[in-house]
């Protein structure tokens, strides 16, 4: 089955510096990854995703890169703020399904300092 | 443009009682997930259903969980016989038959404290 690692588990950035996490895929069929933003006792929310058929989506502040030949897909901050602390995951689509099935990362605690 | 609704928000059961969660996907979705997350974990896959029918339930405990998503009415997660390792949060997420079918909306989890 898919494997979804994530680095780091933990990241300290101050206000205004950019923030980098990646994450390392097992399986190649996988077409479809999504990154998750969760707040402290909040649901996931979807932030940004990427097909397989790009190697990169921006939206603001927030990209994505997809690196399929090495299988390994990461978010980038620029200009981070406060609210942008929170436990952020990524998310693989099982290869070979027609529906949602997602593997996630162990998660990332992005702390930006004031 | 009600999102996700998830009832209840928080369910304390005794061991060996059932805990009965429910899910209630946005409007004109079809699909429903349901995850569990564990303290300090990311989300693991448990079950994936449409309307009447189970299609992928492989992340799914053999013993004492099952799920359902009748023709009418919320998706439900059921627990038989809790025990203390089952206290997590479980989310359920939706997403539509059309469009980008791979897009998942969740809802806001249900916490089970198993005492």
């Amino acid at each position: 089955g898919e494997n979804v690692e994530q680095h780091p588990s933990t990241l300290s950035v101050q206000e205004g510096d950019s923030a980098v996490i990646k994450c390392t895929y097992s399986d190649s069929a996988s077409n479809y990854f999504p990154w998750y933003k969760q707040e402290l006792g909040k649901r996931p929310q979807l932030i940004i995703d990427i097909r397989s058929n790009v190697g990169e989506k921006k939206d603001q502040r927030i990209a994505v890169t997809l690196n399929k030949t090495a299988k390994h897909f990461s978010l980038h901050i620029t200009e981070t703020q406060p609210e942008d602390s929170a436990v952020y995951f990524c998310a693989a689509l099982t290869g070979g399904t027609s529906y949602g099935k997602l593997t996630f990362g162990q998660g990332t605690i992005l702390t930006v300092h004031p | 443009n009600a999102g996700v609704m998830q009832n209840p928000r928080h369910l304390v059961r005794r061991r060996g009682q059932e805990a009965r969660l429910r899910c209630s996907p946005m409007k004109g979705h079809s699909h429903v997930y349901w995850y569990r997350q564990l303290p300090e974990e990311g989300l693991k896959f448990m079950v994936y259903l449409q309307k009447e029918n189970i299609i992928d339930e492989s992340g799914m405990p053999k013993e004492r969980f099952s799920a359902e998503f009748p023709k009418e009415g919320p998706s439900i997660l059921r627990i038989q016989q809790v025990v203390r390792g089952d206290s997590a949060a479980y989310f359920c997420a939706s997403s539509s038959s059309s469009g980008s079918r791979y897009e998942q909306f969740f809802g806001p989890g249900t916490r089970l404290t198993v005492l």
